[in-house]
């Protein structure tokens, strides 16, 4: 099993709908998760960390479920500009503290 | 605020040149350090770590090697380079403990 799992997509939905990613992981003991994104041939970049309450940043929503090991991300009212790849990375206690581990990505293309 | 810079934006070698690429840090001291390979299509790779002067951690067996001589600065480097060494290289830095990463705008290198 992967240590972090991610539905490649590619998701194509229309503009102003709602694109639910989830992102399972394999290390109970893992400590810290993110989401990232990554734009078309450029570097990824932070899009929210994941806390346990679940946390909510404008239209971004992100939820981790410790007891089944997964983290979801939820966007509302999908622009183009959300049009990217993104990453689901969880810190797991037993790398030690100085490492992450990425998904390989979920492609979403918002449609107009 | 902290920045990360990271240089050449792109390179073409040939195969067996030596390769250097340098990443530097501004505005903290003591970051963690990371090298990330990224090939065509697929995920982030982990090369190398550093969680201070001189200190490396290699993740893979490869051709390449990383050093870091200064608190703020992480280099990248082969004597001889394989085709297989193409891809979008990463450098990233993190703060302590639990903090997400941030990566520089990456290298693009392509061996011919």
């Amino acid at each position: 099993r992967k240590e972090v799992e991610q539905d490649p997509g590619p998701f194509n939905v229309p503009e102003g709908a709602t694109v639910a990613f989830n992102c399972t992981y394999s290390n109970s003991a893992s400590q810290s998760f993110f989401w990232y994104r990554q734009d078309c041939r450029k570097e990824p970049k932070l899009l929210m960390s994941v806390y346990s309450s679940g946390n909510e940043d404008g239209r971004f929503t992100a939820q981790l479920n410790r007891a089944s090991q997964y983290i979801s991300l939820l966007i509302r009212d999908s622009k183009l500009s959300d049009s990217a790849t993104y990453l689901c990375v969880v810190r797991g206690a037993n790398f030690g503290n100085e490492k992450l581990t990425f998904g390989t990505g979920t492609r979403l293309t918002i449609i107009p | 605020s902290q920045t990360i810079h990271q240089w050449p934006a792109t390179l073409v070698q040939p195969v067996g040149s030596p390769l250097s690429l340098e990443c530097t840090v501004e505005g903290t001291s003591n970051p963690n350090l990371y090298w990330y390979r990224q090939a065509a299509g697929r995920g982030l790779q982990l090369l190398f770590y550093s969680v201070g002067i001189g200190q490396i951690s290699s993740e893979v067996p490869q051709n390449l090697s990383a050093s870091r001589p200064q608190d703020r600065q992480f280099i990248l480097s082969s004597k001889k380079l394989l085709l297989s060494d193409s891809g979008f290289y990463l450098c990233a830095w993190s703060g302590e403990y639990n903090q997400p990463q941030h990566f520089g705008d990456g290298t693009r290198l392509s061996i011919l």
